[in-house]
């Protein structure tokens, strides 16, 4: 059971666009949503994260909007550079001590010049 | 600190042999955790602890064994290697989870496994 179904697979943008990648979840328990983002050859480090009781959230470039009754999130790159081409995973957990990070498949990101 | 450590880079086995894979981190994290990187497929977890002497299985825990004899470890074993165990597999390591906290979780660069 995929509880994190993200979209599109993969996103080809040229610089200076718009990246959009979105994300559903279906358990309503989940109050925690990060987005990863993974250059070939690395592991994944977290770019931005936001909890339910906001509906934005941006840190330079990067924008969450979350719309919590249709149960989706998405990252928004404003300004997209070639050094923002990499694999994007969003993620979904419920907070506590034993709280697993529910990953989504991926997409992968190529910014053109 | 040197964050999330892992050994070896890449590993080729033979149906059928055992190996562990090390794990190391050096900023007493209480939660750490196995993954696993399949094309198409994200990051499913495979076993995690949330201190030394606690271990619990994730996603897809069949075929592999961890133990948490330390805060700093948290090898990865595999019984007995498969074709379908071939993949790319990440350490990670965080504080305990709490509202109001960053509750980043660090990666480690990665173990590519190769099953023949």
């Amino acid at each position: 059971q995929q509880q994190v179904k993200q979209s599109p697979q993969s996103l080809i943008v040229q610089k200076g666009g718009i990246s959009i990648i979105n994300c559903a979840y279906e358990n309503t328990a989940f109050d925690y949503f990060p987005w990863y983002q993974q250059f070939p050859g690395k592991g994944p480090a977290l770019l931005i994260a936001i909890r339910p009781d906001v509906s934005e959230k941006k840190e330079g470039r990067f924008t969450i909007s979350f719309n919590k009754s249709a149960k989706q999130f998405s990252l928004h790159i404003m300004d997209s550079q070639p050094g923002d081409s990499a694999t994007y995973f969003c993620a979904a957990s419920i907070t506590g001590t034993a709280s697993k990070l529910t990953f989504g498949t991926g997409t992968r990101l190529q910014v053109t010049l | 600190n040197a964050g999330v450590t892992q050994t070896p880079k890449f590993q080729v086995l033979k149906t059928g042999q055992s190996m562990t894979l090390q794990c190391a981190q050096d900023m007493n994290h209480e939660y750490m955790s196995w993954y696993r990187q399949d094309p198409g497929m994200g990051l499913r977890l495979i076993h995690y602890s949330v201190g030394a002497g606690i271990t619990d299985q994730g996603e897809v825990p069949n075929g592999y064994n961890v133990s948490r004899s330390t805060t700093e470890d948290f090898p990865l074993r595999l019984l007995s290697a498969a074709p379908s165990q071939t993949s790319v597999y990440f350490c990670a390591s965080r504080e305990t989870q709490r509202e109001g906290r960053r509750n980043e979780q660090f990666f480690g660069p990665g173990t590519r496994l190769t099953v023949l």
